[in-house]
C-alpha cells in the first residue's frame, strides 16, 4: 500500500463542472502540497497546506489532519485544467508523491 | 527572476554508460532535491542537499550519487546505466531545508532514455 494515496486515477469531466480529486495518506506529514504535471513534463506547486483551506482563483484545497485525508476541488472546469494533479506529503527531508490522477475537461 | 532550470532537457545514452544531469536552483534558494519519474507513476525521491551537505537520500542504489555546489546548483550522476533508469528527472529548490514546510519549486526536468 502506497503511503500517498490518490483518487480517482483517471477523470473526466465535461467542461464547467464542479471535480473533486481525493488524497489520502498514512505516513505522518508537516504538510501536503498539490501540484500539477502538464504532458512534457514541468510540475507547478498549487497549494501548500497543514491545516484547514486554502483557496487561489477556481482552485480550492482542503485538508483534514485527524483524517489524514485532503481533497482539491475545480470549480468551473475548463479544458485548460487539462492535467495529472498530485498529491504529496511532506515528511522529513522529501516529499512522498501519490501515483497522480489524470484530469481530462471536454469542451 | 528565473525558475529553477535543468540541463539537457533529453538525453539518450546506452545501457552501461554513465551520466550527468544538471540543476541551477531559483537564485537564493540554498536547497536541492532530486526526484525519478518513471512514466505513470508519480515522482520518487532520490536526494536532498541542502548548503552543499547530502541532508536525506531515497532508496536508489550507489549507482546514483549527487552534489552540490558553492553557487547552490546541483549535479546528479549516475553510473552503469540500466534500461530502468529511463524516466523523467525532476530537480526542485527551495529556499530553506525543504520538503516538509517550505514549497518547492520544480525544474522542467530532464528526461533521460536508456536504450
Amino acid at each position: 500500500k502506497n503511503e500517498v494515496e490518490q483518487s480517482p486515477q483517471n477523470l473526466t469531466a465535461q467542461e464547467g463542472e464542479f471535480i473533486t480529486i481525493n488524497c489520502s495518506y498514512s505516513v505522518g506529514i508537516s504538510a501536503l502540497h498539490w501540484l500539477q504535471q502538464h504532458p512534457g513534463g514541468g510540475i507547478v506547486s498549487l497549494f501548500m497546506l497543514s491545516s484547514g483551506k486554502k483557496k487561489h482563483g477556481r482552485l480550492i484545497a482542503t485538508i483534514n489532519i485527524q483524517e489524514k485525508h485532503s481533497s482539491l476541488h475545480i470549480t468551473a472546469s475548463h479544458p485548460r485544467d487539462s492535467a495529472v494533479y498530485i498529491c504529496a506529503g511532506g515528511a522529513t527531508n522529501k516529499l512522498i508523491f501519490g501515483t497522480g490522477t489524470l484530469l481530462a475537461v471536454q469542451p | 527572476d528565473a525558475g529553477v532550470t535543468q540541463s539537457p532537457t533529453h538525453l539518450i545514452k546506452t545501457r552501461g554508460q554513465h551520466v550527468t544531469l544538471r540543476c541551477s536552483p531559483i537564485s537564493g534558494h540554498k536547497s536541492v532535491s532530486w526526484y525519478q519519474q518513471v512514466l505513470g507513476q508519480g515522482p520518487q525521491f532520490i536526494f536532498q542537499y541542502y548548503e552543499k551537505e547530502e541532508r536525506g537520500r531515497g532508496n536508489f542504489p550507489d549507482r546514483f550519487s549527487a552534489r552540490q555546489f558553492p553557487n547552490y546548483s546541483s549535479e546528479l550522476n549516475v553510473n552503469a546505466l540500466l534500461l530502468g533508469d529511463s524516466a523523467l528527472y525532476l530537480c526542485a529548490s527551495s529556499a530553506r531545508l525543504a520538503g516538509v514546510s517550505y514549497e518547492q519549486y520544480f525544474g522542467p526536468g530532464t528526461r533521460l532514455t536508456v536504450t
